[in-house]
């Protein structure tokens, strides 16, 4: 059955330092990834996506994940974080034998610190 | 694009009343979802539509849940006979048709509080 693993549940990082957010997935062949990130009373907002082809996909706000399949992982990037990242971060699973719902983690709760 | 709309975007009732949803996907979506959301959980799937067709369904649909999409459109969730359990927000979501792979518009959800 496809999962999705987030180890972290809480993060917190000083601003201006890098980020990186765990996602682990368990799908018998490639999946369709997806990170969303979801503020305070709010619905979730797609980050970036994989399907295929190059593994470093970027996204909007300045965040980056890599497929790495032998690690069955796709992990979030930010160089630089800005007090705004603040939030809780979403990693998804998609396949096309999943009835075309998504499996999501149980997501990664980001603070950051003046 | 004026992004997937959820009416109300609170609702607090009683246990044992019934309530109804709304969502008004992207208008050229041709696909409709709803998840389940509680405190310190991911989204968790409920149903999808492919325009009026409800082609879904999962375990957590239990028969207090019915969702009706009837023009293609526009789609209702209603709780009949609602329980403590069922506090959470609701969240709509919409897709393109076609291929699996089209990532998933969120709306900012219903909140559903249970007295």
């Amino acid at each position: 059955a496809q999962s999705v693993t987030q180890p972290d549940i809480h993060i917190t990082v000083s601003e201006g330092a890098s980020l990186e957010l765990r996602c682990n997935y368990s799908y018998g062949a490639t999946p369709y990834l997806f990170w969303y990130v979801q503020s305070p009373g709010q619905g979730l907002q797609l980050l970036l996506k994989y399907f295929s082809g190059d593994t470093l996909v970027q996204g909007i706000k300045g965040f980056e994940a890599e497929f790495k399949r032998s690690q069955s992982s796709f992990n979030l990037r930010k160089p630089s974080v800005h007090w705004s990242d603040a939030a809780e971060y979403f990693c998804a699973v998609g396949a096309s034998n999943t009835g075309n719902q998504f499996y999501f983690g149980t997501g990664t709760s980001l603070t950051v610190i003046p | 694009d004026t992004g997937v709309s959820q009416d109300p975007r609170h609702k607090i009732t009683k246990r044992g009343q019934n309530v109804t949803f709304r969502c008004d996907p992207i208008s050229e979506h041709n696909r409709l979802y709803w998840y389940r959301q509680t405190l310190g959980q991911g989204p968790e799937f409920l149903t999808y539509f492919q325009n009026e067709a409800q082609l879904e369904k999962s375990r957590l649909l239990s028969d207090r849940f019915s969702a009706e999409r009837p023009k293609g459109s526009f789609s209702t969730l209603e709780i009949q006979r609602t329980e403590q359990g069922d506090s959470a927000m609701y969240l709509c979501a919409s897709s393109l048709t076609g291929v699996s792979n089209q990532p998933q518009h969120f709306g900012d959800g219903t909140r559903l509080s249970i007295l």
